[in-house]
């Protein structure tokens, strides 16, 4: 079976542009989780997602949003790209009837704003 | 929120040793996982262990839920086993997960 994948591996945005990322989670999983992860430090929670309704949120700005389909794919929005939003996003599924379950995470994707 | 601690913060062994990765956090949990992220950025399962003590080949975790901490053992390790440890706690209540800072391993041949 096919893990978690992520879409695009990398890129590389301007200050005060918008970003879309994508996550399709593991077959069967309804969960997604989003993370950023700034060099040197560790993942950073963004978002939760079950059943495409939003579960749980970090301490990050309204200029991050994030969607859940029908077929439980995500996508990862930034507003107004900022330098400090360069970093490793990354997403990960997991099968829970609710709460936080064992999570798996995809590649990630590398975004660098100059 | 909970705080998660991870010592130590860095980790240099030679090949064939032995050794143990310490996660302490500040409040009471649902579930811990282990992960490592190899030089790549990949983040690898290594246990889901909320409570109890599990064991993969080589690698083995303990969870005391109620002295709240968590412990990785790595034995015999290998030049493979390089990158950094991380534990992330999850408390339903809070609806967030929390990584610790993260252990960086280096295995020299």
């Amino acid at each position: 079976d096919a893990g978690v994948t992520q879409s695009p591996t990398h890129l590389i945005k301007t200050r005060g542009q918008q970003v879309t990322l994508r996550c399709s989670p593991i077959s069967g999983h309804k969960s997604v989780s989003w993370y950023q992860q700034v060099l040197g430090q560790g993942p950073q929670f963004i978002f939760q997602y079950y059943e495409k309704e939003e579960r749980g949120r970090g301490n990050f700005p309204d200029r991050f949003s994030a969607r859940q389909f029908p077929n439980y794919s995500s996508e990862l929005n930034v507003n107004a790209l900022l330098l400090g939003d360069s970093a490793l996003y990354l997403c990960a599924s997991s099968f829970t009837t609710g709460g936080f379950g064992e999570q798996y995470f995809g590649p990630g994707t590398r975004l660098t704003v100059t | 929120g909970i705080q998660v601690e991870q010592s130590p913060p860095d980790l240099i062994l030679q090949e064939g040793a032995n050794s143990t990765l310490r996660c302490n956090f500040s409040d009471s949990v649902n579930n811990l996982q282990w992960f490592h992220q190899n030089p790549w950025g990949q983040l690898i399962n290594l246990f889901y262990i909320p409570s109890g003590t599990k064991q993969n080949g080589r690698l083995s975790a303990t969870t005391v839920a109620t002295e709240r901490y968590s412990l990785l053992y790595i034995s015999s390790s290998q030049t493979t086993d390089s990158g950094v440890y991380f534990c992330a706690v999850m408390k339903t209540s809070y609806d967030k997960v929390i990584f610790g800072p993260g252990t960086s391993l280096s295995v020299i041949p």
